[in-house]
């Protein structure tokens, strides 16, 4: 079974930190997403990337930024965390069309 | 009108009943639809994909329906088990990116 582990289950920062979500799949997949999970909202994407050193903007990539420096590893950056982006994060891949997988998400709290 | 549309429910329904859900998707050019059973505070896990031709897994059904723009996912002989919120999710031709809808809440009760 593909395994994709987000670094951290919890997290809580301060406004202004600069933080760094991880993510990590190990069936090569070529795409990887960020997804933030909020209630009423749903499932709203951050970035996405198909390839290594690539990425491209979702619904709501303002704030967010994203490094894939190598294909099993897709990094999500908070350059400056504010309370509203108090959310579940959910890290997902796949190959081609195929289905996610996601990750267990990362609980982030910003105060 | 949102990309996907699914009624967020909670569907309260007794042990060994049948539901059924429906998912709406606006994107004509839709090419690829799944769903996804997700628990309270985890991931998101996928149950099954959905085939124009309709398919079954055990107790699970589902079906496309191309002319009227909605999947449905099909559940006989519920069990509490089934208790959690689903998820449908809607691939456009030309990309590898999904559009989830907010979820669908089940009960199933004693």
């Amino acid at each position: 079974d593909v395994k994709v582990t987000q670094s951290s289950r919890y997290l809580v920062k301060r406004t202004g930190e600069k933080v760094f979500l991880e993510c990590v799949q190990d069936m090569d997949h070529e795409n990887m997403f960020w997804y933030r999970q909020d209630p009423g909202l749903g499932l709203r994407l951050i970035y996405f990337s198909y390839d290594v050193k690539m990425k491209e903007k979702g619904d709501i990539p303002e704030g967010y930024s994203v490094s894939r420096e190598k294909k099993e590893r897709f990094s999500l950056i908070l350059e400056s965390a504010s309370t509203n982006q108090t959310s579940m994060y959910l890290c997902a891949s796949s190959l081609k069309g195929n289905g996610y997988t996601f990750g267990s998400g990362t609980r982030l709290t910003v105060v | 009108r949102k990309e996907v549309e699914q009624d967020p429910g909670p569907f309260n329904v007794p042990e060994g009943a049948t539901v059924a859900f429906n998912c709406t998707y606006s994107n004509s050019a839709s090419q690829s639809f799944f769903w996804y059973r997700q628990d309270c505070r985890k991931e998101p896990k996928l149950l099954m994909s959905v085939y124009s031709s309709g398919n079954e897994d055990g107790r699970f059904t589902a079906q496309l329906n191309r002319a009227s723009q909605y999947i449905s996912l099909l559940i006989r002989d519920s069990k509490l088990s089934d208790s959690a919120t689903y998820l449908c999710a809607v691939r456009t031709s030309g990309t590898y990116k999904y559009i989830f809808g907010t979820g669908t809440r089940l009960k199933v009760l004693a």
